[in-house]
Order: C-alpha cells, then sequence, then structure tokens
C-alpha cells in the first residue's frame, strides 16, 4: 500500500521568513496530493492540494510542488505570520480502497514573532 | 454553508462502556470516511462509506469498532468495551462524489477511556 513519509517533524521559523515541508510517497500511481492545517482541538483543513498533471500549484502566500519522477512534494509557505502556527499535514491517496487517504506523520510549524 | 460536523466533541468513558460518535457530513456529499488520530500521529483511515454502503471497513482495528450510514446522511461509529488504547480523535470527512478527492474534515471528536 501507500507509504508517505513526511520531514521535518518540527520546524521553527522567524515571522517573514518562509517555511518548506518535505514528503515522499510509494505509489506511482497516486495521482492527487493535498495538504491539511490542523491548529489545536480542530479538525484538518484543506489549505492546498495538487493534481499530478501539474508540477506546481499557488495561492497567495502558499504552494506545493511535485516531482513525480522522484516521488516527492513539497509545501512552500511564504511570508510567514504567527498564525501560520500549527500542525500541517502530506496525504497521498491509497490504492487499496476507494480515495482514502494516507497521512504524513505531520509536522509542527512555529513561527517566531 | 455549513461544514462537517461532529457530536459530542468530548466523551469521557471508563473502561468497558460502549461509546457511539456522530458525523453530519456536508449536505449532498456521497462519500463519508472515518479516520482516527493518535496523539501527535497522523489520521489513520477507519472505514469509508458510499450513500449507505459501507464500500471499505479494512481500517477498523477490531470487532468492538461499528459504523453505520443508514440512510445515506448521517453517520455513527459506535465502540463496544471500550479499551483504553481507544483512547484518540475521531475525525470524520466528506467528499462530494467518490470522483472528487477532496475530503472536508469535522473537528473530530476526543475520547478519552479511564
Amino acid at each position: 500500500g501507500e507509504n508517505v513519509e513526511q520531514h521535518p517533524s518540527t520546524l521553527s521559523v522567524q515571522e517573514g521568513d518562509s517555511a518548506v515541508i518535505k514528503c515522499t510517497y510509494s505509489d506511482s500511481a497516486s495521482n492527487y496530493f493535498p495538504w491539511y492545517k490542523q491548529e489545536l482541538g480542530k479538525g484538518p483543513q484543506l489549505i492546498i492540494d495538487i493534481r499530478s498533471n501539474v508540477g506546481e500549484k499557488k495561492d497567495q502566500r502558499i504552494a506545493v510542488t511535485l516531482n513525480k519522477t522522484a516521488k516527492h512534494f513539497s509545501l512552500h509557505i511564504t511570508e510567514t505570520q504567527p498564525e501560520d502556527s500549527a500542525v500541517y499535514f502530506c496525504a497521498a491517496p491509497s490504492p487499496q480502497g476507494a480515495q482514502k487517504l494516507v497521512f504524513g506523520q505531520g509536522t509542527r510549524l512555529t513561527i517566531n514573532p | 454553508g455549513a461544514g462537517v460536523s461532529q457530536s459530542p466533541r468530548y466523551k469521557v468513558a471508563k473502561r468497558g462502556q460502549d461509546v457511539a460518535l456522530r458525523c453530519d457530513p456536508i449536505s449532498g456529499h456521497v462519500s463519508l470516511f472515518w479516520y482516527q488520530q493518535a496523539l501527535g500521529q497522523g489520521p489513520e483511515f477507519l472505514t469509508y462509506f458510499q450513500n449507505e454502503a459501507q464500500l471499505d471497513k479494512s481500517g477498523l482495528p477490531s470487532d468492538r469498532f461499528f459504523a453505520e450510514r443508514p440512510e445515506g446522511s448521517v453517520s455513527t461509529l459506535k465502540i463496544q468495551r471500550t479499551q483504553k488504547e481507544d483512547s484518540a480523535v475521531y475525525l470524520c470527512a466528506s467528499s462530494l462524489t467518490p470522483d472528487r478527492e477532496t475530503q472536508y474534515f469535522g473537528p473530530g471528536t476526543r475520547l478519552l477511556v479511564l
């Protein structure tokens, strides 16, 4: 089945700097890669996703890049703000079973003012 | 519009008790998923419904876990004879159709088994 590895597990950056979180996946047939943000006591919130027919997608300060050959995808947050502090999860669809997602282990991002 | 809602938000149970967790998906969403999230971990798949049909229950950890969605909308996850290792956040997610991958999550139910 699909295996998703996420790095780093924790990341601390100064406000205004950029943050990058990386994920690798194992199943070359995977074609959809979402990123979720989870704040304390809340459910995961979809912040951006990318499908395998594009290499990059951007939404304001957030971007995701995909390298299908290397089977990895990354989340980029620019001009970080204190409200970006949260746990971020990448995911990929499992080939076994309809549309269920396999999640990475999460990255706790802390923005220092 | 309204998102996915779950109730209760918090549940404390004594070991051996049965619990029932409710999920109200986004109106009109065909697909419904249950995930279990242990402290400090990513969500892990439990089970999947397409309308009222439970098409995948491969993630349910034991036969003490049971889920249903009898009318294809609201779903209930039931855990019988709860054990301490069942303590986790239980997340529900829904998506518009089986072909639309985007899953929207509810706030979760935090279950603590004493």
